[in-house]
Order: structure tokens, then sequence, then C-alpha cells
């Protein structure tokens, strides 16, 4: 059974970079699309972007200018890096597998503050 | 962006109930779509794919159906672990897009 953990700072300052890593174990990353997905405090979720495994990526409009989704297919990990952070970047930050989403990680609460 | 309206945004139930949620697309979007369920604390369950299909491991008395714009999820008997909330989501085209949520919770 696939198993995806995000990992990554709990806590980052304003207008710096988020970045969180997904790991993927007990599958191939390869042949798949992989996504990121938030949720801030008290709302709904909201797809960020994702990377196939060739590489090619796709990213919410809302966000495409400061999110970057890579791939490292030798640690069976892909990558969220999101620049100049508010407030309003506070949130859960899943990743999961598929454009429909059937495998996720459990998640981590990341905040945004000084 | 096609927006996916999800309604009631919430409902209060009784164990036993049968509940049934809707989801409607702006535009068709076939059968692509998907239900998960979403508890406090948790990564959101997968239910169902392609508008009717039962993710492997869920109970049968989660049933989804639509085509098109229209959607429904439905709990056929509501029991205790299934107060949550629920979400559907389009993967038709990019980008991809949720529902805002039905909260279902206890009578």
């Amino acid at each position: 059974q696939v198993q995806l953990q995000e990992s990554g700072p709990g806590l980052v300052k304003p207008s710096e970079t988020l970045s969180l890593t997904c790991t993927v174990s007990g599958g191939s990353i390869y042949s798949y699309y992989w996504s990121w997905i938030r949720q801030p405090p008290g709302k709904g979720l909201e797809w960020i972007g994702e990377v196939y495994y060739s590489g090619s990526t796709n990213y919410n409009p809302s966000l495409k200018s400061r999110v970057t989704i890579s791939l490292d297919t030798s640690k069976n990990q892909f990558s969220l890096k999101l620049t100049s952070v508010s407030a309003a970047d506070t949130a859960i930050y899943y990743c999961a597998r598929d454009t429909s989403f059937q495998h996720w990680g459990q998640g981590t609460l990341v905040t945004v503050s000084s | 962006d096609i927006q996916m309206t999800q309604s009631p945004s919430s409902l209060s139930a009784s164990v036993g109930d049968r509940v049934t949620i809707t989801c409607r697309a702006s535009q068709g979007i076939y059968n692509y779509v998907a239900w998960f369920q979403h508890k406090p604390g948790k990564a959101p369950k997968p239910l169902i794919y392609s508008a009717s299909s039962l993710q492997s491991g869920v109970p049968s008395k989660f049933g989804g159906s639509g085509s098109g714009t229209d959607f429904t999820l439905i709990i056929s008997s509501l029991q205790p672990e299934d107060f949550a909330i629920y979400y559907c989501q389009q993967y038709y085209s990019y980008p991809l897009t949720f529902g805002g949520g039905t909260k279902v919770e206890i009578k």
C-alpha cells in the first residue's frame, strides 16, 4: 500500500519561502501525478499544483507565480516551494497521488508568522 | 475554472438516516468526480471516484451517482463514524477544484 509523508518546517516567516517534501513509500513515483493541496484554518481544500513523473507540471493559476513543484525520483520524493509567503498561506499542507487524489499524506501544518 | 457548488453546506441527521449531498459543476465534466470524507486532524479519505465507483475498502453504504453537471453522494444509513465533512472534486480540467464541503452533524 502506497504511503505519503510530508515533512518540512512548521513555521515560516512572512516574505520567506515555504519548502515541503513528500516522501513516497510502498510504491514507485513513476507513472503517476503527484499533487500538493492545502487547507487554511476553517476553510476548504485548495489544489496548489502537481508534477508528473516525467517532470511536467500544472499549477493553480491563483498561486502559479509563487509555486514550484519538483520531483526527485532517486529519493522517491517530490517537493513544494512557495515564495513570498504571508499569513494567508498558513494552512495544513497535504501531498496526494493522482488527479483524483486516491492517496494522501497525513498533512503538515505550516504557520506563517514572524 | 470549473466551480463545484455543494449543497447543503451543513446538515443535521440522526444515526440510521439516509443522507444525500449534491454537487453541481459550472460546466459539463462527464463523470470526472471524486468524493472525500474529512475528519479533523486526519487526511481526507477517498470514497468515490469516476462519480460512482467505490474506492477499495469503502463500505457499500456510500454511493455516488451523476454525470455532466449534477452529482450526488448518498450515505444509506448514517453511523456515528460518518459524522464528518464531505467534499466533491472535479478532475476533468485544470485547475483541479473542490466543492465547498458539507458538514454532517449529529442531530
